[in-house]
């Protein structure tokens, strides 16, 4: 079975300074991966995800994330953190074949200090 | 335009009701998802529709009946609510097709069922 793991339950940064949020999966076979972002009392918003091909993937508001198959993992990554980034940020897996349902991490929660 | 709507909002009930939600989508979606979050805001699938059957069932109790008129809509019924059905729930929608496996899904704002 697939498992997502987020290591961080809170990341705090500076306003300006970069922001990693990481995250890890196990899967069967092929990845596919992404990064969502849930805003205080509001649905989960999709930012970007790993299909295949260039591991750099970029997204909405300026976020990127890496895939790295060796290391299993799908950091979520921004050179510039702004405060309205500050929200609940979720990875999410599933296998690239077969009828299995998208599993998300626990989430992170970004804080930015202005 | 509201892509993926949620009716209502908040729902506050007491132990043993019956109490439904709705969800529908303008989007055209083939597949829709209902999700539930939990205080600690741990997400987990419930249900997935496509086109209107049921392809994914995780395990939940029996006293939750999702119901999908349409491939616009995805209801979900719970009987006989317990303390521990108070969460958030989201329903969201994803296009299907070839390309299903890897498409986003949009999410509804939620529904914040609380159970006294």
């Amino acid at each position: 079975a697939q498992s997502v793991a987020q290591p961080e339950d809170q990341v705090n940064v500076a306003e300006g300074n970069p922001l990693t949020v990481k995250c890890t999966y196990s899967v069967s076979g092929n990845p596919y991966l992404f990064w969502y972002v849930q805003y205080p009392n509001r649905g989960l918003q999709f930012l970007l995800k790993y299909i295949t091909g260039d591991n750099l993937v970029k997204g909405s508001y300026g976020f990127e994330a890496e895939f790295n198959k060796s290391q299993t993992s799908f950091h979520l990554k921004k050179p510039s953190a702004l405060v309205s980034d500050s929200a609940l940020y979720f990875c999410a897996v599933r296998p690239n074949s077969g009828n299995t349902p998208l599993v998300f991490g626990k989430g992170t929660r970004l804080s930015v200090i202005a | 335009d509201t892509a993926v709507s949620q009716t209502p909002k908040y729902l506050v009930t007491q132990m043993g009701n019956d109490k439904s939600i709705k969800c529908e989508q303008n989007l055209g979606h083939d597949t829709m998802y209902w999700y539930k979050q939990d205080s600690k805001k741990f997400l987990k699938i419930m249900f997935s529709y496509n086109n209107k059957e049921l392809i994914i069932n995780e395990t939940v109790p029996n006293r939750f009946s999702p119901k999908s008129p349409d491939k616009a809509h995805l209801n979900l019924h719970i009987n006989s609510l317990e303390l521990g059905d108070s969460a958030v729930y989201f329903c969201a929608s994803s296009p299907s097709g070839a390309s299903g496996l890897y498409n986003e899904q949009f999410f509804g704002p939620g529904t914040r069922l609380t159970v006294l």
